[in-house]
């Protein structure tokens, strides 16, 4: 069965920095590009990054550019979400998602709170 | 960046009622369209991919249609299990983006 729990959300102040992880099981993580999809409270979904499976492509929303890192860990089966410098409107819940085009398979997501 | 506007932001309707939304694409993404069901606090779940594909599971009353710029997605009897935010998300291009969402409530 496959499985991704993410972990990591919080609290946090604006300008400050969090590590999101997922945590995948139940298939060849090394096989599919992941991906993080964000939903802000009481709104709609927004894709946020994705990573092909050997890492060596990563494409980001422009609004997270230049703060954002997206990430994995194939020998951990883990992908990452380093977020720097984050703003109130960085808050939502953060989903992590298998595959590129169609996204079958998500986490329960992760809430991040950014606020002072 | 690719938008994609979907309609109606919500609509009321009853079990048995067909229903019908529909998501405008702001430039061609020929069949590029997946449909997601999400309920409250759960995550997405894919119902249609390739516009009109049904995803393996998922019942036939769910249908998708269009390409280019304009789809369709139909509930044909709405079950009382179908309440719930739908999006339309376009994976022609990077970013990916997704619909506004369209909110099936109880009439």
């Amino acid at each position: 069965e496959v499985q991704l729990v993410e972990s990591g959300g919080g609290l946090v102040q604006p300008g400050g920095s969090l590590r999101l992880s997922c945590a995948a099981s139940g298939f060849t993580f090394n096989t599919y590009w992941m991906t993080w999809v964000r939903q802000a409270p009481g709104q709609g979904l927004e894709w946020v990054a994705n990573i092909k499976e050997d890492g060596s492509e990563k494409n980001y929303v422009d609004s997270v550019k230049g703060r954002f890192t997206i990430s994995r860990d194939n020998g951990k089966n883990s992908l990452y979400l380093q977020m720097n410098s984050l703003r109130g409107e960085d808050t939502a819940v953060y989903f992590c998602a298998r595959g590129t085009y169609q996204n079958r398979h998500w986490g329960q997501g992760t809430l991040v709170t950014v606020s002072s | 960046d690719i938008q994609m506007t979907q309609s109606p932001s919500s609509l009321s309707a009853s079990v048995g009622d067909r229903v019908t939304i529909t998501c405008h694409a702001s430039q061609d993404i020929t069949k590029h369209l997946n449909w997601y069901q999400q309920k409250a606090g759960i995550a997405p779940k894919l119902l249609i991919y390739d516009a009109s594909k049904l995803e393996t599971g998922v019942p036939s009353r769910f249908t998708g249609s269009g390409s280019g710029t304009d789809f369709t997605f139909t509930i044909s009897s709405l079950q009382p299990e179908d309440f719930a935010t739908y999006y339309c998300q376009q994976y022609h291009n990077l970013p990916r983006t997704f619909g506004g969402g369209t909110k099936v409530e109880s009439k």
